[in-house]
């Protein structure tokens, strides 16, 4: 199984805050990465899908890079909505497989 | 606008058996791959298995393997799992997801349910 590893596990920012978090996989998943916005509470959203494409109605704050087994997703300029816990997730292979989160919380 | 409800969830013993199910609306229920995935209580996401849009294959994570079963009505706009032999590590909200995109290989969740949760425990 592919073994996603998020860091950090938590952040703490202000508003305005570049964020950058990273992903890293236990071996290649090509481009074949998302990143979700998870809420407390609610389900989570897609944001970022093959590696650096923004999901349609995300704001254009949030980017996403990289290939192979290194990922990051970043946030230009952190929002009041943004505060929430991203995952990534490999879908190369079978068994799909998230990373552990990082929480994104007020500084 | 796209629309996934599951419902089934509930309070079950351990050893015991629980079925979920989720009514999708909205789309072309019968052109979609459909997952279901899981959320311990204050943890994270675990995708537990998926179906191709005829219900032929049928992909699980290794923990359910043999006790979880997912299948899929294209009639009925339904997506079920079928959950044998409990355990207290299956509590969790589940989650029914739809990929993204018809065709390609496409994130697991382009929408989502709000989730029905699973409490294993006597």
């Amino acid at each position: 199984d592919i073994q996603m590893t998020q860091s950090p596990s938590t952040l703490s920012a202000s508003v305005g805050d570049r964020v950058t978090i990273t992903c890293r996989a236990s071996q290649s998943v090509s481009g074949w990465l998302a990143w979700y916005q998870q809420n407390p509470g609610k389900a989570p959203k897609l944001v970022i899908y093959a590696a650096s494409s923004l999901e349609s109605g995300v704001p254009s704050r949030f980017s996403g890079s990289g290939s192979g087994t290194e990922f990051t997703l970043t946030i230009s300029s952190l929002q009041a909505d943004d505060f929430a816990t991203y995952y990534c997730q490999q879908y190369n292979s079978y068994p799909l497989t998230f990373g552990g989160g990082t929480k994104v919380e007020i500084k | 606008e796209v629309q996934l409800v599951e419902s089934g969830g509930g309070l079950v013993q351990p050893g015991g058996s629980l079925r979920l199910s989720c009514a999708a609306s909205g789309f072309t229920f019968s052109r979609y791959y459909m997952s279901w995935v899981r959320q311990a209580p204050g943890k994270g996401l675990e995708w537990v298995a998926n179906t191709k849009p005829d219900g032929g294959e049928k992909n699980y994570v290794g923990s359910v393997k043999g006790r979880f079963t997912i299948s899929r009505d294209n009639v009925e706009n339904s997506l079920y799992l079928q959950m044998n032999s409990l355990r207290a590590e299956d509590t969790a909200v589940y989650y029914c997801a739809r990929v993204r995109d018809v065709v390609g290989n496409t994130p697991t969740g382009g929408h989502w349910g709000q989730g029905t949760l699973v409490t294993v425990s006597s």
